[in-house]
């Protein structure tokens, strides 16, 4: 069974660019979690997302959007990159959510220049 | 809200010892997961182990066990014969136990485990 991708694994951006993530679950997942990973403030929720609606969101401005498709793939948008915006995106797709086990992907890099 | 402290940033132990990495949260909740993750160098984080807060008995997976304390909200991780393959950032992490609902997961802020010769 394959595992989480996600793509890009590597983007560089330039400050007030907007930038598209991809995530694709283990087949059969519907659940799908977004994570921003950082050396100074570690790994934060960003949102999760199952049968197509977002069931939480943790605490990050507007600028953070996701969606997911009818096939539990699932994007998340960044728009008017900052510099602090490089970091790792990962996200973990499980079947149900609350409880499962997640499953990681390797997560894309984002550069802010 | 949750919170997942880890006090150990590093830490070290030669091949075939053991070693435990502590973990303690906070909550108000009487229904939730713990869990132990492990990020190698430039790879993918995958589950170490995992603990439902409601079972007494603390979950083991071959080499690795856990000391699950509920009254003092304390979730250590213990590695016995540790092998080169165990170097990683390790990470506590928390999760709410609501059926059906998100799976969003609480961190704390890692101990990087070296194992060496």
């Amino acid at each position: 069974k394959a595992g989480v991708t996600q793509t890009p694994r590597y983007l560089i951006k330039t400050r007030g660019q907007q930038v598209t993530l991809s995530c694709s679950p283990i087949s059969g997942h519907r659940s799908v979690s977004w994570y921003q990973q950082t050396p100074g403030q570690g790994l934060q929720f960003l949102f999760e997302y199952f049968s197509e609606t977002q069931r939480n969101k943790g605490n990050f401005p507007g600028r953070f959007s996701g969606r997911q498709f009818s096939n539990s793939r699932s994007e998340m948008n960044v728009s008017t990159l900052e510099l602090g915006d490089s970091a790792l995106y990962l996200c973990a797709s499980s079947f149900w959510g609350s409880g499962d086990e997640q499953f990681f992907g390797p997560g894309t890099r984002l550069t802010v220049l | 809200a949750q919170t997942v402290t880890q006090s150990q940033p590093e830490m070290s132990v030669q091949e075939a010892e053991t070693v435990t990495l502590s973990c303690t949260y906070d909550t108000s909740e009487s229904n939730y997961y713990l869990f132990w993750y492990k990020q190698p160098p430039s790879r993918q984080m995958i589950l170490v182990i995992r603990q439902e807060a409601y079972k007494q008995q603390n979950a083991t997976e071959n080499r690795f066990s856990v000391n699950f304390q509920k009254a003092a909200k304390s979730f250590s991780l213990k590695i016995s014969d540790s092998q080169l393959g165990d170097t990683a950032m390790y990470f506590c992490a928390f999760m709410n136990h609501n059926t059906g609902t998100a799976s969003k997961l609480t961190f704390g802020t890692g101990t990087r485990l070296q194992v060496t010769l």
